[in-house]
């Protein structure tokens, strides 16, 4: 049975500065890891998707890398704002139906 | 471009009274289709998905059902209710395999 682990639970950090959050998977037979954002009482926003065939994903200030062998995903965001406070949830999709698997997530707060 | 509603937004319930709970998505053809329930302290579990009308798939035994009556309508309920299905219901929507999902708003159900 896939287990997701996201470190750390919770985050804070002073404005500006760059910072990486950890997602772990124990079976590495994925299809593919996706990351999402969701804030407070809202529903979840894509960010990225990685395909088990790549090793990194780029969108603005978000990049996420996949060692697919090692099982492991980071998502690694540059220049933090205060608009980047949420949790921060990564999936794994690894078996038939498209069927994520989700961590618990890491809930970030970007401070002024 | 494609959207994906889901109502209520919020909802209070007594225990054993029905439920039903609505999305639908617009602006696509044959989605793949997703239920998953977001519980207080837990991570996102996948309940139901659906390859296409009238073919539901079911993760979890439990005291809920879902339903595809349309192509791009899913459809969440329950005949009686229980304290334990509190918690936040998300729908999802994807083209297929190897894609994003993408996520509604979310229901916030309270079991009284």
């Amino acid at each position: 049975k896939q287990e997701v682990t996201q470190i750390p639970a919770a985050l804070s950090v002073p404005e500006g500065e760059n910072l990486v959050l950890n997602c772990s998977f124990t079976d590495s037979a994925i299809y593919n890891l996706q990351w999402f954002r969701q804030d407070p009482g809202k529903g979840l926003t894509s960010l990225l998707l990685i395909q088990s065939s790549q090793r990194e994903q780029t969108s603005g200030r978000l990049n996420a890398s996949l060692d697919k062998s090692s099982g492991r995903s980071t998502l690694y965001i540059a220049a933090s704002q205060p608009g980047d406070s949420a949790t921060y949830l990564c999936a794994v999709v690894s078996g038939g139906g498209n069927k994520l698997t989700f961590g618990t997530g890491t809930q970030l707060k970007v401070e002024l | 471009s494609q959207t994906i509603h889901q109502w209520p937004a919020t909802l209070v319930q007594p225990v054993g009274s029905p439920l039903s709970l609505e999305c639908t998505v617009e602006g696509t053809s044959n989605p793949n289709l997703y239920w998953y329930r977001q519980a207080a302290g837990r991570g996102l579990q996948l309940l139901f998905y659906s390859v296409g009308i009238g073919q539901i798939s079911s993760e979890v035994p439990q005291n809920l059902s879902a339903s595809r009556p349309q192509d791009r309508q899913f459809i969440l309920s329950s005949k009686k209710l229980l304290l334990s299905d509190s918690g936040f219901y998300l729908c999802a929507w994807s083209t297929g395999a190897g894609q994003p999902q993408h996520f509604g708003d979310g229901t916030r159900l309270s079991i009284l």
